[in-house]
């Protein structure tokens, strides 16, 4: 099962923001950088957020990452269409001495 | 342009095994760790292991262990990634992904999709 928690929905009208959450623990979020990806059905998923508010070459500024003690957000401005898509955060973990990559539970981010 | 094109699509009996390839262009494949990760229908994203293709170490999630094997062939920047013991469970799109800045996965290969019936 997923050890980031997002909510599994999200949704707004065009041109709203919108802001989804992520909560992890001390071995995560707390102590490691997010990332943050939009993934559409068939397709690979691709990085919008990097080292907690980082955007890739070619993302809009449109999205945003922030990071404060073990939980983090993604806000959406400027709400579009194309937006609609699910949103997973994801965090390397070290609980227990053991290194792997943990995704969160996936918001469904859906534009009225 | 950095690219990962992954193998096609298998289908596989329950107790059979699949080698998924992940071929990279367009950087040194000896400079970025491969990640790997699946995604069953109507499920999350789900990490499987990562590998240096540099020197071959390799890290599992503890789900994974003993059934998954990470491997590289460095003189033609081809990853592979090994499942044993396949069930129809493991019925799901598998990813290979670099990991770049931040030790975030970014370019991501096209996915291939592993069904596993009888």
């Amino acid at each position: 099962q997923s050890v980031l928690t997002q909510p599994p929905s999200a949704s707004g009208t065009p041109g709203q923001r919108v802001t989804i959450s992520c909560s992890g623990s001390s071995s995560n979020i707390g102590s490691k950088t997010v990332n943050w990806y939009r993934h559409l059905p068939g397709t690979a998923p691709s990085l919008l957020i990097y080292s907690n508010n980082q955007r890739p070459s070619g993302v809009p500024d449109r999205f945003s990452g922030s990071k404060s003690g073990t939980s983090a957000s993604l806000a959406i401005s400027g709400l579009q269409s194309e937006d609609e898509a699910d949103y997973y955060c994801a965090a390397w973990d070290d609980g227990l001495n053991v290194l792997r990559y943990v995704f969160g539970t996936g918001t469904k981010v859906t534009v009225l | 342009q950095v690219q990962l094109v992954q193998s096609g699509a298998e289908v596989k009996k329950p107790g059979a095994s699949v080698k998924v390839a992940c071929k990279a262009s367009g950087y040194t494949f000896t400079t970025y760790d491969i990640t790997w990760v699946r995604q069953a229908s109507g499920q999350g994203l789900e990490w499987m292991g990562w590998m240096n293709p540099d020197r071959g170490n390799t890290g599992y999630a503890q789900k994974f262990q003993g059934r998954v094997t990470l491997t590289r062939n460095t003189s033609i920047s081809t990853a592979y990634m090994y499942l044993s013991s396949l069930r129809s469970e493991d019925t799901a799109v598998y990813y290979c992904a670099r990991n770049g800045a931040g030790a975030a996965p970014d370019y991501w290969g096209q996915g291939t999709l592993v069904t596993v019936s009888s």
